[in-house]
């Protein structure tokens, strides 16, 4: 299995709205990333998790909180977004360690924020 | 800190080469990437090179690497309508930080 999976696909919410983003990996892969990606630009890191510890906090606000629960799965908890914070979400994975680190990318989360 | 550009914009003609290109800053990259976004998906790598070759061939992707010039090059043989799509380069270094530095995109457009 070479697949990172999300979900939701597409997700709406409000500004007073609480919700999850989900990503999944089946790859043994030990290190895991958020990033965001606003239309015609390249992707922006937010968070790294190594073998399950957060290693990696781009100055991310705090309405954004993420989650390791085991070396599988990272969720991105959203609360209290902003409009300017409607984007497309993208989880990757690589095999972590200090070697070549090719990141796998999963197909994203399309957040719209009224 | 790192700079990677890349040209905004390149249209060729199905069935003609097309060459990507891009220029990174930090000498220190070692691991030089390209990925393929199509229009509402997420990024799926087609190649990489390390920094002690100068060329990777892989089916119709061709790799250049020229380390003087800091310049990593993507060809594309016989491009196609499916190749339409938006192309990053990315570049890694080895001391076990795991950041990708972005390039800004080139939007590929193949004309039937």
């Amino acid at each position: 299995d070479t697949e990172v999976t999300q979900t939701p696909k597409h997700l709406v919410m409000g500004m007073t709205n609480k919700k999850s983003l989900k990503c999944e990996q089946h790859m043994g892969h030990r290190a895991m990333y958020w990033y965001k990606q606003k239309a015609k630009k390249p992707p922006e890191l937010m968070f790294v998790y190594s073998y399950e510890k957060l290693s990696i906090n781009e100055s991310v606000p705090s309405r954004f909180s993420p989650e390791c629960p085991n070396s599988s799965l990272l969720n991105l908890h959203l609360h209290a977004l902003q409009p300017e914070d409607s984007a497309l979400y993208l989880c990757a994975s690589s095999q972590g360690g200090q070697n070549y680190n090719e990141q796998f990318f999963g197909p994203g989360t399309r957040l719209t924020v009224l | 800190g790192e700079d990677v550009e890349q040209s905004l914009f390149l249209s060729v003609r199905e069935g003609d080469s097309s060459v990507i290109n891009c220029t990174y800053t930090d000498s220190s990259s070692t691991y030089l990437y390209w990925y393929k976004q199509e229009p509402g998906a997420g990024l799926q790598l087609l190649t990489y090179i390390f920094s002690n070759m100068d060329m990777k061939q892989d089916q119709r992707l061709t790799v250049l690497l020229n380390k003087k010039d800091k310049h990593l090059s993507l060809r594309i043989a016989d491009t196609q309508t499916g190749d339409s799509a938006i192309y990053f380069c990315a570049v890694s270094r080895t001391s076990g930080t795991y950041k990708y530095i972005f390039g800004t995109g080139t939007r590929l457009k193949v004309l039937a």
